[in-house]
């Protein structure tokens, strides 16, 4: 079983919708969990980090079901721009540590 | 401020080969790490530095791939001899040591093909 499963897509989902992606860590012990954006032949960079009361920036929601090992990602009004592969990232550890990635989930929006 | 810079961006070579990857980190960040992403596969951690120390050398596939980060500044990956499952995107990722703030800013990465 991988560490981080998500489901790869691809997702087309039209300009302004809302899209939810999902994230399961197999690890109990995991302690910081992230999502990076990855746009094609680039590299991964930090969307938002994941807390397990739950946070927002802008258009975009995160959140931590830490008992069911759970991790979502919710985009609203969804742009041209957010067109990525969005990752689900595990950190065992607070801190600097090595990260463990899931193999991404395919986001394309359609005009 | 310069980002996390990676040299070459694009390697062929053939099997049997050595190929030597570089990594510039972020100026000031102690932490640098190296990670992989093989085709259709999730990336995956190989090693991280704690300015030259290794902390964690956990991810490196064997004993073809040396890294180095000599006087804790850039770092060098050298893959010998290079073999096919070699190919794929190495990606190089630095942070600060600060407890509050260990966001890992990743390079372009450079993407070797074995032929």
């Amino acid at each position: 079983r991988k560490e981080v499963e998500q489901d790869p897509g691809p997702f087309n989902v039209p300009e302004g919708a809302t899209v939810a992606f999902n994230c399961t860590y197999s690890n109990s012990a995991s302690q910081s969990f992230f999502w990076y954006r990855q746009d094609c032949r680039k590299e991964p960079k930090l969307l938002m980090s994941v807390y397990s009361s739950g946070n927002e920036d802008g258009r975009f929601t995160a959140q931590l079901n830490r008992a069911s090992q759970y991790i979502s990602l919710l985009i609203r009004d969804s742009k041209l721009s957010d067109s990525a592969t969005y990752l689900c990232v595990v950190n065992h550890y607070f801190g600097n540590e090595k990260l463990t990635f899931g193999t991404g989930t395919r986001l394309t929006i359609i005009p | 401020e310069a980002g996390v810079t990676q040299f070459p961006s694009h390697s062929v070579i053939e099997k049997g080969q050595t190929v030597t990857l570089r990594c510039d980190p972020i100026s000031g960040h102690d932490n640098l790490y190296w990670y992989r992403r093989v085709m259709g596969k999730e990336i995956k951690f190989l090693l991280h530095f704690v300015k030259e120390s290794k902390q964690d050398e956990s991810g490196m596939p064997n004993n073809r791939f040396l890294a180095e980060r000599t006087g804790g500044t850039y770092s060098t990956l050298k893959v010998q001899p290079a073999e096919l499952e070699d190919s794929g995107v190495y990606f190089c990722a630095s942070s600060q040591s600060r407890a509050d703030s260990y966001e890992q800013y990743f390079g372009p990465g450079t993407r070797l093909t074995v032929t």
